[in-house]
């Protein structure tokens, strides 16, 4: 199983560009990474997910470097609301790969006024 | 588009009631399906996975079970509730990546 390694905590500014990295070191060749976002009492709501290179939505970039084995969720301007857990989850749930999709502890990043 | 759908969302049982919680998807067949369990500023833990019907992996030996008598239906019970059961309990479906429910608060009391 492809563990994965988040800093614990963040703290930022509003207005600023957050990056949270997640390591993974024994990635497998079929997992894709995915990263969510947790309020209290609320289910984790998908961010973006990519297997490779970069990725662009409307809410985040996601950065993921040749050899996979780490990760990059990037927030553009951050604002209070995006004070949350943010997870970032390494597997092939459709069953390709491992069908087991275990979490790490999660990042918890606090938006500062 | 698929949805998923669990109940209740929120409940409080006495220790030693049993427990179903139900959790439906919608919009895609054959899906994975997941329990975890959050408990108060905790990750998410996994309690049990199934790739089929009738087909369940309990990753962590406890007072809990699952079961999943129909494609789209995975429900999560107990005999006997504990005070250790108290929890945020999460559904989930898997295509690329997990979608999840929004969750039952339960306290056991």
């Amino acid at each position: 199983l492809a563990k994965t390694t988040q800093p614990i905590s963040m703290d930022s500014y509003e207005g600023q560009e957050v990056n949270i990295t997640c390591s993974h070191n024994n990635i497998a060749t079929n997992d894709y990474i995915t990263w969510y976002q947790q309020f209290p009492s609320q289910g984790p709501r998908f961010i973006i997910q990519g297997y490779k290179t970069k990725v662009t939505n409307e809410v985040a970039s996601l950065f993921i470097p040749a050899d996979r084995k780490s990760s990059t969720l990037s927030l553009p301007r951050v604002s209070l609301s995006d004070t949350a857990v943010y997870y970032c989850l390494v597997g092939d749930g459709s069953g390709a790969g491992s069908y087991q999709l275990t979490f790490g502890k999660g990042t918890k990043l606090s938006v500062i006024p | 588009s698929q949805t998923i759908h669990q109940w209740p969302a929120t409940l409080v049982q006495p220790v030693g009631s049993p427990l179903s919680l139900e959790c439906t998807v919608e919009g895609t067949s054959n899906p994975n399906l997941y329990w975890y369990r959050q408990a108060a500023g905790r990750g998410l833990q996994l309690l049990f996975y199934s790739v089929g019907i009738g087909q369940i992996s309990s990753e962590v030996p406890q007072n809990l079970s699952a079961s999943r008598p129909q494609d789209r239906q995975f429900i999560l019970s107990s005999k006997k509730l504990l005070l250790s059961d108290s929890g945020f309990y999460l559904c989930a479906w898997s295509g690329l990546g997990a979608f999840f429910g929004q969750g039952t608060r339960l306290t056991v009391v």
